[in-house]
């Protein structure tokens, strides 16, 4: 099936412990993203990439780095993981300037 | 810089009866407007965007939006709600260029009452 997919669905980890996160797409889209939803359901842009370079790089700690190994996959990396990280994780592609995102299912994040 | 409000952070209503949630907006230019939906424990998805043209947008599952630029608005509709439609409902800003990403609003919650 073609979609963006996320890797794990589920995660639950101690604090200080390092984990990833992948997402692949297999739409053919030249940019993705990785958006944070907190538990007020509020969602705020982390990272964007277009064609392996990051294009958008919000305020986020520097423990969390994307990466980009081609343009159909966009993983992110989070070292020293606190309690506060807790959230649901989406990745998103877009196709092309005039479409909107395509989401994952996102990753619920739990630290403990 | 763009933003987003959508003024009613839960509705409920009943089966068979209209809807209509509101979203307004902040932004410098002409805008990419959506209206994104989450099921519980799901990703977001698109029920409509407006680029340009025509003001009233169809989507998805019988939703439709409209799009005033004089009340920087653009409200979602639907004629007669379906138990089904129950959810999140997420409106977004932005621009057509990738440098920018999407703004998305706060969500309204949804409830239908059978």
């Amino acid at each position: 099936d073609t979609a963006v997919s996320q890797t794990p669905k589920y995660l639950v980890t101690q604090m200080g412990n390092d984990k990833s996160i992948k997402c692949e797409q297999n739409l053919g889209h030249d940019t993705m993203y990785w958006y944070k939803q907190d538990s007020k359901k509020f969602l705020k842009i982390m990272f964007s990439y277009n064609n392996k370079e990051l294009i958008i790089n919000e305020t986020v700690p520097n423990r969390f780095s994307p990466k980009s190994p081609d343009k159909a996959h966009l993983n992110l990396h989070i070292n020293s993981l606190e309690l506060g990280d807790s959230a649901v994780y989406f990745c998103a592609s877009r196709l092309g300037q005039d479409y909107g995102y395509t989401f994952g299912s996102g990753t619920r994040l739990t630290v403990v | 810089a763009q933003s987003v409000t959508q003024p009613d952070i839960h509705i409920t209503v009943s089966e068979g009866a209209s809807l209509e949630l509101r979203c307004n907006y902040s932004y410098g230019a002409t805008p990419y407007l959506f209206w994104y939906v989450q099921s519980p424990g799901q990703g977001l998805q698109l029920l409509l965007k407006y680029f340009s043209g025509d003001t009233l947008v169809q989507g998805i599952k019988g939703f439709e939006a409209e799009f005033k630029r004089s009340q920087s608005s653009f409200n979602l509709r639907k004629p007669s709600v379906h138990w089904s439609d129950a959810a999140e409902y997420f409106c977004a800003v932005g621009a057509r260029n990738y440098g920018q990403n999407f703004v998305f609003g706060p969500g309204t919650r949804l409830s239908v009452l059978p």
